[in-house]
């Protein structure tokens, strides 16, 4: 079955800098890809999402880059705030394992994201 | 809007016991889920439904029941809690259209389970 990692647990940025969190993945069947960013008590929340037919989708503040060639999915976040710091998960799905647009997604273990004043 | 609510919050159990929790969601979506998440870990998907009366199972249904009877509710049932099931329970809804954000699931606040 599909497979997701986080290359680091943690990630530690100053205030004002770029964060980049990086994401892999075994099934070259994944379709959409969406990152969740979840503080401390609370539920998911939905950041950005892409599709397979992409390579970069940009919201505010953050882009998503999507590289199917080796399976790889990163998130960047310009100009990191204390309001940033949470856990970042990134999941996957496969339309095939899917019923209908209800997607069986597979998450990561998370980045635990630090913002140091 | 209050989006994606579940009750209770917190509960202590022991093993054997049984306990329901609640997810009601808002937003009118025909989809729902329960996924649950343990430390270090990414969520799991326990259950899911694609519609009222509808129930099916993800990725780890064992020991847990479900029951779609209103579109915007979603039971999840332990029927003899075990300490295996100690986790924290999070609903999720999304809507039936194909395509752009109407695929995203929406998460609730999560109910926190320690079966001692």
């Amino acid at each position: 079955g599909e497979s997701v990692g986080l290359h680091l647990p943690t990630l530690s940025v100053q205030e004002g800098d770029n964060s980049i969190i990086n994401c892999a993945y075994s099934n070259s069947a994944s379709d959409y890809f969406i990152w969740y960013k979840q503080e401390s008590g609370k539920g998911p929340q939905f950041i950005i999402d892409i599709r397979s037919n992409m390579d970069k989708r940009q919201g505010q503040r953050v882009t998503v880059l999507l590289n199917k060639t080796v399976k790889h999915l990163s998130l960047q976040i310009a100009a990191t705030q204390p309001g940033d710091s949470a856990v970042y998960f990134c999941a996957v799905s496969d339309q095939r394992r899917s019923s209908g647009s209800a997607r069986q997604l597979t998450f990561g273990s998370g980045t635990q994201l630090t913002v140091l004043p | 809007n209050a989006g994606v609510t579940q009750t209770p919050k917190f509960r202590v159990l022991k093993t054997g016991q049984s306990m329901t929790l609640l997810c009601a969601q808002d937003m009118n979506h025909e989809y729902m889920y329960w996924y649950r998440q343990d430390p270090g870990m990414g969520l799991r998907l326990i259950h899911y439904s694609v519609g009222e009366g509808t129930t099916a199972k993800g990725e780890v249904p064992d020991g847990y029941n479900v029951s779609r009877l209103k579109k915007q509710n979603f039971l999840l049932g332990l029927e003899s809690a075990a300490p295996s099931q100690t986790s924290v329970y999070f609903c999720a809804s999304s809507y039936n259209v194909w395509g752009g954000r109407q695929e995203t699931q929406y998460f609730g606040p999560g109910t926190r389970l320690l079966v001692l």
